[in-house]
């Protein structure tokens, strides 16, 4: 079985500052990560998609992330937030490829501030 | 590609009446799923579909709840009677595991509320 916790429920950065969110994961196979934004009234669009080929994965809007297996981590990043960020932020879990039930963090808040 | 389409995008109704959700997923995806959003429960799947048949609806929460799949361009998520708890946003999303991307595009949801 497989679980993700994000560890901030919100985060508040200002404008042109980094943003950090964390996401450990638990898992008893080599998982595939993905990081998910809602932004508001809208669906879930992926943002960016980890699968053992690079530790450091580039996703759309400057965002990356960082897998690393000894922490069993996957935080995402970016250098320099833009009001357009301010969106809720989804750490995910895929299962093996015998299963279909993605596991969804609890979902991070992220405030952008002028 | 038009990505994952869903009607209504709002549905305000009266608590008893019957409720249809419309998904139309990306052409040439075989799984689709209808998951429920609220902020109390976060996202829950409600059931799966692979190649147009129902392959888990555990999470559907009890028989007022029903869901089809009559093509591979078509679902429904059907509620009735509805009832004021029924209300949440309710997304499908579809996506393609038997070419390996197993990538879940999402809809932009169906917010429904039940007065």
């Amino acid at each position: 079985a497989q679980s993700v916790t994000q560890l901030d429920s919100h985060v508040s950065v200002s404008e042109g500052t980094p943003v950090l969110l964390r996401c450990n994961y638990s898992s008893s196979y080599s998982p595939s990560l993905f990081w998910y934004v809602q932004h508001p009234n809208k669906g879930l669009q992926l943002l960016l998609k980890y699968t053992s080929a690079a530790t450091l994965v580039k996703g759309i809007n400057g965002f990356e992330a960082e897998f690393k297996k000894s922490e069993t981590s996957f935080h995402l990043t970016k250098p320099s937030a833009h009001m357009s960020d301010a969106a809720e932020y989804f750490c995910v879990v895929d299962p093996p490829s015998n299963d279909y039930k993605l596991s969804f963090g609890a979902g991070t808040t992220v405030t952008v501030r002028a | 590609d038009a990505g994952v389409i869903q009607s209504p995008r709002h549905e305000v109704t009266e608590m008893g009446q019957e409720v249809t959700l419309r998904c139309k997923p990306i052409s040439g995806h075989n799984s689709l799923f209808w998951y429920r959003q609220t902020m109390m429960r976060g996202l829950e799947l409600l059931i799966y579909f692979n190649n147009n048949v129902p392959i888990d609806d555990s999470g559907m929460p009890e028989d007022r709840f029903s869901a089809k799949m009559p093509n591979a361009s078509f679902s429904t998520l059907k509620i009735q009677p509805s009832e004021p708890r029924d209300s949440a946003v309710y997304f499908c999303a579809s996506s393609s595991r038997s070419t390996g991307s197993d990538i879940q595009y999402f809809g932009a949801g169906t917010r429904l509320s039940v007065l």
